[in-house]
């Protein structure tokens, strides 16, 4: 489809194990974006990046996580050594990466962890 | 820190009535305003933007206000249909930033009653 495309929708996962979240942006989409969203609560930035600048990732919550982008598309957002506080659902972006453009999300990635 | 602020968890309305979905922000440097919706196990929707040099946008039942001044804009939705009930989240972009970071409000249930 032409939207974002996020994988898998739903993780299921012990404590302790690493997972990794997929996100395919919409094409010629240069800025993308993770976000994450707690039961009940707002979207908390995680990470930004925008074309072969280096990513912004003042927003991860700790060195557990980690994200990758291959040029401007695919991006793979890591969690190793899950706890259950990552409990989330993690909703990935894109946008033009110009002024006065929109985000555009996907349908995020429920991760639950036992 | 949370910049940006919507604090009315939640909303009902009667159909056919006018919504008012508020938010507040705190950081000056704010030049872009987004509106998204969200329905459950969906990721968010954009709805409709202002820029810092407009004071209303209009978009259909949507209009979105902006008063720099009071760091406040307010979405106006007339008139409320059921299929608006979701929640409505604000967000914002300092363009002047180097990064294109947007800010996320914590978002605002909407019911309306039919």
């Amino acid at each position: 489809g032409a939207g974002v495309s996020q994988s898998p929708s739903n993780k299921v996962t012990e404590k302790g194990k690493d997972v990794e979240l997929r996100c395919d942006p919409i094409s010629g989409h240069t800025a993308l974006y993770w976000y994450r969203q707690r039961l009940g609560q707002g979207l908390e930035f995680l990470i930004y990046f925008q074309g072969n600048s280096a990513p912004d990732k003042s927003g991860l919550p700790s060195d557990r996580f980690s994200a990758e982008r291959t040029g401007e598309s695919v991006s793979t957002l890591t969690i190793q050594r899950t706890q259950q506080e990552d409990s989330a659902v993690y909703l990935c972006a894109s946008s033009w990466g110009q002024a006065l453009q929109p985000q555009h999300f996907g349908d995020g990635t429920r991760l639950s962890i036992l | 820190d949370q910049q940006v602020k919507q604090n009315s968890p939640s909303l009902s309305v009667q159909e056919g009535r006018i919504s008012i979905l508020n938010c507040d922000y705190t950081n000056s440097m704010f030049d872009y305003f987004l509106w998204y919706k969200k329905y459950p196990a969906e990721g968010p929707t954009f709805l409709i933007s202002i820029s810092s040099i407009k004071d209303k946008n209009e978009d259909g039942r949507f209009t979105v206000f902006l008063n720099k001044s009071a760091k406040h804009l307010s979405l106006h939705i007339v008139p409320s249909q059921p299929g608006d009930s979701a929640v409505y989240f604000c967000a914002a972009q300092p363009l002047s930033n180097t990064g294109n970071q947007f800010y996320f409000g914590t978002g605002t249930s909407l019911t309306v009653i039919p």
